[in-house]
């Protein structure tokens, strides 16, 4: 079955560096892949979906790269803030039968000023 | 657009008792989903609805939780009797249609203790 990596280690960078996560995927060749955040104590937030005929997405200072032969999306933050300070997760589709998205567990961002 | 509203946003009970979670989507919004979310995990899917019907339990250990959605809106899960494991936020998400290309939009979970 499908299985979802992400680092279990929290990300600590200095404000206005650029943070950069990673979500790898085994044993699936999905079609798309999804990032959310998640601060403590709410529900994740929908960032932004990747096709895989997309190598690359950009959103404001979000950049997120989907390299299908690697079988890892990348998730970069420019110029980071300490706003940006949550837990990531990637998200991928079913890879049979079922329709929903699998998450991964998430990697925790830490932004210091 | 309002949001996806749980309640309520905390629970302790103690186990071998039962609990109900309460779940309304965002307006118009076909699908909806239950998730079991444990400290320093992802979320887990439990229950996917389509409108009023189930598209996807097959991770709902059903000898303890259920669901429903009735008239295809608001939804409910319960669990009977609650076991330590059970100690989790449940998260209820919503979206449009049942493509899982589709953003999902989650509320900010219920976080159940269990004693």
């Amino acid at each position: 079955s499908q299985k979802i990596e992400q680092n279990s280690e929290a990300l600590n960078i200095q404000e206005g560096k650029t943070a950069t996560l990673t979500c790898n995927y085994t044993n699936y060749s999905p079609a798309y892949l999804q990032w959310y955040r998640q601060d403590p104590g709410r529900g994740p937030v929908f960032l932004l979906l990747i096709r895989e005929n997309e190598k690359e997405k950009r959103k404001e200072r979000l950049k997120v790269t989907f390299d299908t032969t690697l079988k890892q999306s990348l998730f970069h933050i420019t110029a980071s803030q300490p706003a940006d300070s949550a837990t990531y997760l990637c998200a991928l589709p079913p890879d049979t039968g079922r329709r929903a998205l699998t998450f991964g567990s998430g990697t925790r961002l830490q932004v210091h000023p | 657009e309002a949001g996806v509203a749980q309640s309520p946003r905390y629970k302790i009970i103690e186990k071998r008792q039962s609990v109900a979670f309460w779940c309304n989507p965002i307006s118009g919004h076909a699908t909806l989903y239950w998730y079991q979310q444990i400290l320093g995990q992802g979320p887990k899917l439990l229950i996917q609805f389509q409108n009023n019907g189930v598209v996807d339990d097959s991770q709902l250990p059903k000898d303890r939780f259920s669901a429903e959605r009735l008239k295809g809106v608001d939804s409910t899960l319960k669990i009977q009797p609650a076991k330590l494991e059970d100690s989790a936020v449940y998260l209820c998400a919503s979206s449009l249609g049942d493509v899982s290309n589709q953003p999902q939009h989650f509320g900010d979970g219920t976080r159940l203790s269990i004693l």
